[in-house]
């Protein structure tokens, strides 16, 4: 079945570092990629998304690129905050004659310290 | 404002006292689906809908049903709560139109005792 891999947390970084989290997937055909945030206490929100092999997403400073090839949507962003502090989950969507699912990583937690 | 609600928030319940959480779209989507989050395990999908009348399970759908009566409701409903089901909840919509991007409600922190 599909799954969603993303590197474990918590990512600790100063102010202004670069930031790189891993998220790597297997699925059948062709899923949309995500990215989502979550802040303290709320819901998730979109932060990108790429529908197809070699799509960059990006929105706030973050980009990530659709790989095919090596299976990889990993998120960037060149000088993080202490705003960016959150929980970021890599995730797919797919399509087959079972449906419409959507799988998520297990979230990476980031800290930003001033 | 285009939003996703959930009621209720908060909620503290015993084992197999029946309930209900509800959620609701105004965007007119057509696919809503809700998750559970546990620590460690990210976001697992319960059960989705593609449209009115039109549901399927997700991950792990033991001990849950749903309903997709209207297109803006699509509520939870815990039959026989028990511990192991203590989680928070999310309920999300999404569209075709919108290249299949979740809205995601507030989320509903549900503890069994």
């Amino acid at each position: 079945g599909n799954s969603v891999t993303q590197m474990e947390g918590p990512v600790t970084l100063s102010e202004e570092a670069f930031l790189t989290i891993n998220c790597t997937y297997t699925a059948t055909g062709y899923p949309s990629l995500f990215w989502y945030v979550q802040y303290p206490g709320e819901g998730l929100q979109l932060l990108l998304k790429a529908t197809k092999a070699d799509d960059k997403g990006s929105n706030k400073g973050f980009e990530a690129t659709y790989r095919k090839e090596t299976t990889s949507f990993h998120l960037e962003k060149g000088s993080v905050q202490v705003s960016d502090s959150a929980v970021y989950f890599c995730a797919l969507t797919s399509w087959s004659a079972g449906g419409f699912k959507t799988i998520f990583g297990a979230g990476t937690r980031l800290f930003v310290k001033a | 404002e285009a939003q996703v609600t959930q009621n209720p928030r908060y909620l503290i319940t015993v084992t197999g006292k029946k309930l209900t959480v509800t959620c609701s779209q105004n965007m007119n989507h057509e696919y809503m689906s809700w998750y559970r989050q546990d620590p460690g395990l990210g976001l697992r999908q319960i059960y989705y809908s593609m449209n009115v009348e039109v549901t399927d399970k997700g991950d792990v759908p033991e001990g849950y049903k749903v309903s997709r009566k209207e297109k803006r409701n699509f509520p939870l409903i815990l039959e026989s709560p028990s511990p192991n089901q203590t989680s928070l909840y999310f309920c999300a919509s999404s569209s075709r139109q919108g290249g299949y991007e979740q809205y995601f409600g507030p989320g509903t922190r549900l503890t069994v005792t």
